[in-house]
């Protein structure tokens, strides 16, 4: 089993719309979790992060974490069409980078 | 400006003909990591490194090697490529001097390997 689970999509939802995304893991190990963004032919970039249990919000973008279900989310308000983009779960065991270990992605595509 | 730098971009070789693909940055970043990216499979770390002279195996570290001889370079070197390490490649080093969670990863543009 992968540690990391993420629905690959793709994903089609209207402007406007609130988009959920979802990762779950087997590593209760796991204290650090992450979401990059990846538009086409760029590499990812880190749009939030979070420590253990709880949300953040950041803008349109929440993040939510469960440890309990071993379950992240990541919730996009109003969303825009250049929100369309492959959205990336990864997580860690220390406050460090180091090993990283990253969900499949799950494409996005947000129509006018 | 602030970059990473891959070299080269792309790239088609032959099975078992060795080959570097560079990795360089200009901010005097501590960690460093390389990942491959294909499809359905998503983004998995290679190898990453803390510092100058420590790396540490990632998820896929079989059939590559790496090095870190000094802080801006961290290539990928591949001894005996074969087709199934045909994939996109992608060096990415940490905007912070300490590679701390919150310290976002700068990707490079990402190298295209074709293996025949």
């Amino acid at each position: 089993q992968k540690e990391v689970e993420q629905d690959p999509g793709p994903l089609s939802v209207p402007e406007g719309a609130i988009v959920s995304l979802n990762c779950t893991y087997s590593n209760s190990a796991f204290q650090y979790f992450m979401w990059y963004r990846q538009y086409s032919r760029k590499g990812p970039e880190l749009l939030m992060y979070t420590y253990s249990s709880g949300n953040k919000e950041d803008g349109r973008f929440t993040a939510q974490v469960d440890k309990s279900s071993k379950y992240i989310s990541l919730f996009i308000r109003d969303s825009q069409p250049s929100d369309s983009a492959t959205y990336l779960c990864a997580m860690t065991r220390g406050s460090t980078l180091g090993r990283l270990y990253f969900g499949r992605g799950t494409q996005l595509t947000v129509w006018p | 400006e602030a970059q990473v730098t891959q070299n080269p971009r792309y790239l088609i070789t032959v099975t078992g003909k060795k080959l570097t693909v560079t990795c360089s940055q200009n901010m005097n970043h501590e960690y460093m990591s390389w990942y491959r990216q294909d499809p359905g499979l998503g983004l998995r770390q290679i190898y990453y490194s803390m510092n100058v002279e420590v790396t540490d195996k990632g998820d896929v570290p079989e059939g590559y090697k790496v090095s870190r001889k000094e802080k801006r370079n961290f290539p990928l070197i591949l001894e005996s490529p074969s087709p199934n390490q045909t994939s996109l490649y992608f060096c990415a080093s940490s905007l912070g001097t300490s590679g701390r969670v919150e310290e976002t990863q700068y990707f490079g543009p990402g190298t295209r390997l074709l293996v025949l």
